[in-house]
């Protein structure tokens, strides 16, 4: 079956220091990948996504994120994280064939960066 | 310019009532979902437009569920005789094409008493 595993629920780090949020997925085929991220009281938006060539992306506000496919793994990372990235993170995966994107979704990980 | 929008962004109803959730995607956007977010469940995918025609259903959780796209534009998802664990918060996404990324609207957050 389809799932994605956020490997922490929640974090808490202080302002500066480096983040890494795991996301591993099972899916058969190829897939394409995101991480998307709910401040407080706003929408889901969208911090990056993988659809090919080269493995590690860059998104909005210094994230990055490298996909390793023999790990089935898309890691979050941030080496200096602000107070304003407070917020919900969410890794969602949808396969690469067909009109059909839907996403399927970790549970998410909740992070605190205290000032 | 405008966003995903979505109404009404609260609804609180009695069990056993019907409701419609609304959702306004992107102008020019083909493709739309709905997906629901609730404690302990995390996101889950209901249901894939792609214009007006719904291919991908397999999320709705039972038949008292129920959506609808008119004009490639609008889609209202129906809930009949709601019940408790209906509480949710529900997303709509709309994107440009299907392989393109969705973009979300604010969610309609619902609960059944």
């Amino acid at each position: 079956a389809q799932s994605v595993s956020q490997h922490n629920h929640h974090v808490i780090l202080s302002e500066a220091a480096s983040l890494e949020l795991g996301c591993n997925y099972s899916y058969g085929g190829t897939v394409n990948l995101f991480w998307y991220v709910q401040y407080p009281g706003q929408h889901l938006q969208l911090l990056l996504k993988y659809f090919s060539g080269d493995p590690l992306v860059k998104g909005i506000k210094g994230f990055e994120a490298e996909f390793i496919k023999s790990k089935f793994s898309f890691n979050l990372r941030k080496p200096s994280v602000q107070w304003s990235d407070t917020a919900e993170y969410f890794c969602a995966v949808a396969g690469d064939a067909g009109n059909n994107r839907k996403l399927i979704w970790g549970l998410g990980t909740s992070l605190a960066v205290n000032p | 310019g405008a966003g995903v929008s979505q109404s009404p962004s609260n609804k609180v109803t009695e069990k056993g009532k019907d409701v419609e959730l609304r959702c306004d995607p992107i102008s020019g956007h083909t493709a739309l979902y709905w997906y629901r977010q609730s404690l302990g469940q995390g996101l889950e995918f209901l249901i894939y437009f792609q214009g007006n025609s719904a291919p991908d259903k397999s999320g709705l959780p039972s038949d008292r569920f129920s959506a609808e796209r008119t004009g490639g534009s609008v889609s209202t998802l129906t809930i009949q005789r709601t019940q408790q664990e209906d509480s949710a918060v529900y997303l709509c996404a709309s994107s440009l094409t299907s392989i393109h990324e969705q973009y979300f609207g604010p969610g309609t957050r619902l609960t059944v008493t």
